[in-house]
């Protein structure tokens, strides 16, 4: 069974509306991060979350992690063409030691 | 500069044939990894080392063989390929095993 689950698996919006992406883990996690693909390349990192509550921000991006540490969102502010892509949450449940990622949300911005 | 590189980054083989799949990272990183995302774009990972010792195998085929001959390089070989072996494979590595990994672009794999 697939431990970190994202939702929605794809997402159309038109440019300049808001989104949210979902990320849900069964475990508590030791970290979370987001991750961005664009179709044929690798993964670009965007943010690390690791406090419970924590929240952090880049241009119009904002990822926040939940206290207890088992969800977190990607809430992208006035979409544009640029930010369409695979966005990919990874994690490593607390003491594993192995890093899993969820199932991606495709995401299409429509000029 | 790449920061972590693959080579090659298209790859289109028969069956039952090996081949290999290089990565080298110059970001100083001590810990690498390998991931295959399949047609449905799940990512999975396969292998980590760290210091050149392998710290996570996930279960893999033992056709899949990870070589790391130096902290920036960890190469992938894999023996009589499978057709279920089609995927994109991607190399990432990070400092120390609980940090940011850096991805390469990856290398697609096409077994017909």
């Amino acid at each position: 069974s697939q431990e970190l689950e994202q939702s929605p698996q794809s997402l159309i919006v038109q440019e300049g509306k808001n989104l949210t992406i979902n990320c849900t883990s069964s475990k508590t996690l030791y970290g979370l991060y987001w991750y961005k693909q664009k179709y044929g390349e690798g993964l670009i990192f965007l943010m690390m979350l690791q406090k419970g509550g924590e929240e952090k921000s880049h241009e119009k991006i904002t990822a926040k992690l939940d206290e207890k540490k088992q969800q977190s969102s990607l809430h992208i502010t006035a979409s544009q063409p640029s930010h369409a892509g695979i966005y990919l949450c990874g994690a490593e449940p607390s003491g594993t030691y192995k890093y899993i990622f969820g199932t991606g949300t495709r995401l299409k911005v429509l000029a | 500069d790449t920061a972590v590189s693959q080579t090659p980054k298209y790859l289109v083989t028969q069956m039952g044939n090996d081949k290999s799949i290089k990565c080298e990272q110059n970001l100083g990183h001590d810990t690498m990894y390998w991931y295959k995302q399949d047609s449905k774009k799940f990512l999975k990972i396969m292998f980590s080392y760290n210091n050149k010792e392998l710290i996570i195998n996930e279960t893999v085929p033992n056709r899949f063989s990870p070589k790391s001959p130096d902290k920036a390089h960890l190469n992938l070989h894999i023996n009589s390929l499978e057709l279920g072996d089609s995927a994109v494979y991607f190399c990432a590595s990070s400092h120390g095993g609980r940090e940011t990994q850096y991805f390469g672009p990856g290398t697609r794999l096409l077994v017909l």
